[in-house]
């Protein structure tokens, strides 16, 4: 079956330090893959997707998929970036969620 | 514009008790999808919806979840004889043009079981 590992389930790091949160997947396609956010008190929005190789709030991620994986970066962290983390995989019709990392931002 | 919107955004129910939870999708988007999000664990994907049908509805965990779309639009998420178990955030999200497009979510019904 597909799966979404995420293997931190926190992750603490001082502002203005590089932040990496890990998403590997099992699949034999070709994936598409997203990186959701939660923040405090607000809704599950998308922050990006692979396809579009883009830079949101000074986030990327790489699709690797020799080692299956779509690891979210920045390289320094801010405060407002703490938040629930979600990795997600869309493939056929269905998609798989990771359990979430909650990345938490130390002043 | 109006995002997705979900009711009730709390409910609270007695344990054999139907509830009915209801997901507004943003107007137009033609994908829809239900999550349950229980306490301490990530999404789990139940059903999506293209259009008024659900091609795929393995993902309800019991023959107790049932879930419908009317006119492309309104969808309804019914758990009949809810268990303690049940209690969790029902989140709902919808998605133009269609499936694996950038999903839009709702705020969630809170659903407790007692």
């Amino acid at each position: 079956a597909q799966r979404v590992t995420q293997p931190e389930k926190l992750l603490s790091v001082f502002k203005g330090a590089p932040v990496e949160l890990k998403c590997n997947y099992s699949y034999s396609g070709s994936p598409e893959l997203f990186w959701y956010v939660q923040y405090s008190r607000q809704r599950l929005q998308l922050l990006l997707r692979h396809i579009s190789r883009e830079s949101i709030k000074g986030f990327t991620a790489d699709l690797n998929k020799g080692e299956t994986s779509f690891h979210l970066k920045k390289p320094f962290a801010q405060e407002e970036d703490s938040a629930m983390y979600y990795c997600a995989l869309f493939y056929g019709q269905n998609f798989v969620f990771g359990p979430g990392t909650r990345l938490s931002v130390l002043p | 514009g109006a995002g997705v919107s979900q009711s009730p955004s709390n409910k609270v129910t007695e344990k054999g008790k139907d509830v009915e939870l209801r997901c507004d999708p943003i107007s137009g988007h033609t994908a829809l999808y239900w999550y349950r999000q229980s306490l301490g664990q990530g999404l789990e994907f139940l059903i999506y919806f293209q259009g008024n049908s659900a091609p795929d509805k393995s993902g309800l965990p019991s023959d107790r979840f049932s879930a419908e779309r009317t006119g492309g639009s309104v969808s309804t998420l019914t758990i009949q004889r809810t268990q303690q178990e049940d209690s969790a955030v029902y989140l709902c999200a919808s998605s133009n043009p269609g499936v694996g497009e950038t999903q839009y979510f709702g705020p969630g019904t809170r659903l407790l079981v007692l």
